[in-house]
């Protein structure tokens, strides 16, 4: 399969804590995406990359999340502290970014973290 | 900032009923604009997508067009099946930066 992998996906971490997800994008694409959904809501946007360079943050976002994505190949979500706010489930999506799928996004199936 | 708003759900249909799920956004410009389906126990994945004013875009039955007068993207199916049963979520983005997405519809359809 070579769709979009997230892993773990599922984590369950007490409060305090920091937790680590990881996102492998399809391989040809250049764009890669985070996005929170909690129950009842549509995807809140949190960061993208283009390659390595991380484009656009979210104002929203706390300083205790941060992402990387060293190679322009794999990314890493991070979160810091955590708070039993941050329980959600955090979507990654990659993009080709051609003229021919402008902002077309192809999600993996998600880690869904819970903070007791 | 940009938002995109979509009917409250729960829909409830029968089988081979007409299917309407109302989708309006406020933005700048001209964003492209997208529906997406979530299917029980899956991730999300594009249904179908209209990258300027008047285009359809089409997929699966499903047909959606983009209004610029009136700020729509109404998703519509002639008739819809069980298998169509599914949480829709519309969603924009501009130049292929973040996407806003609506709140998502659940559909049911029952047999």
């Amino acid at each position: 399969d070579t769709g979009v992998s997230q892993n773990p996906r599922h984590k369950i971490t007490k409060r305090g804590q920091n937790v680590t997800f990881r996102c492998d994008p399809i391989s040809e694409h250049n764009r890669l995406y985070w996005y929170r959904q909690t129950l009842g809501q549509g995807p809140e946007f949190l960061t993208y990359f283009q390659n390595e360079a991380q484009l656009e943050k979210s104002r929203l976002l706390s300083d205790r999340f941060s992402a990387e994505r060293p190679k322009g190949s794999f990314s890493t979500l991070e979160i810091q502290r955590t708070e039993q706010g941050d329980s959600a489930m955090y979507l990654c999506a990659s993009s080709p970014l051609t003229a021919l799928s402008p902002g077309e996004l192809f999600f993996g199936e998600g880690s869904r973290l819970t903070v007791l | 900032g940009d938002s995109v708003t979509q009917m409250e759900g729960p829909v409830t249909l029968s089988e081979e009923a007409f299917l309407t799920i109302n989708c309006t956004y406020t933005a700048t410009g001209y964003p492209s604009l997208f529906w997406y389906v979530q299917y029980p126990g899956e991730g999300l994945q594009l249904l179908l997508k209209a990258t300027k004013a008047d285009d359809k875009g089409s997929n699966k039955g499903f047909e959606a067009t983009y209004r610029k007068e009136t700020t729509s993207f109404h998703l519509e199916k002639g008739s819809v099946q069980v298998s169509d049963s599914a949480v829709y979520f519309c969603a924009l983005s501009h130049n292929a930066g973040k996407s806003t997405f609506g709140d998502g519809t659940t559909l049911t359809v029952k047999p």
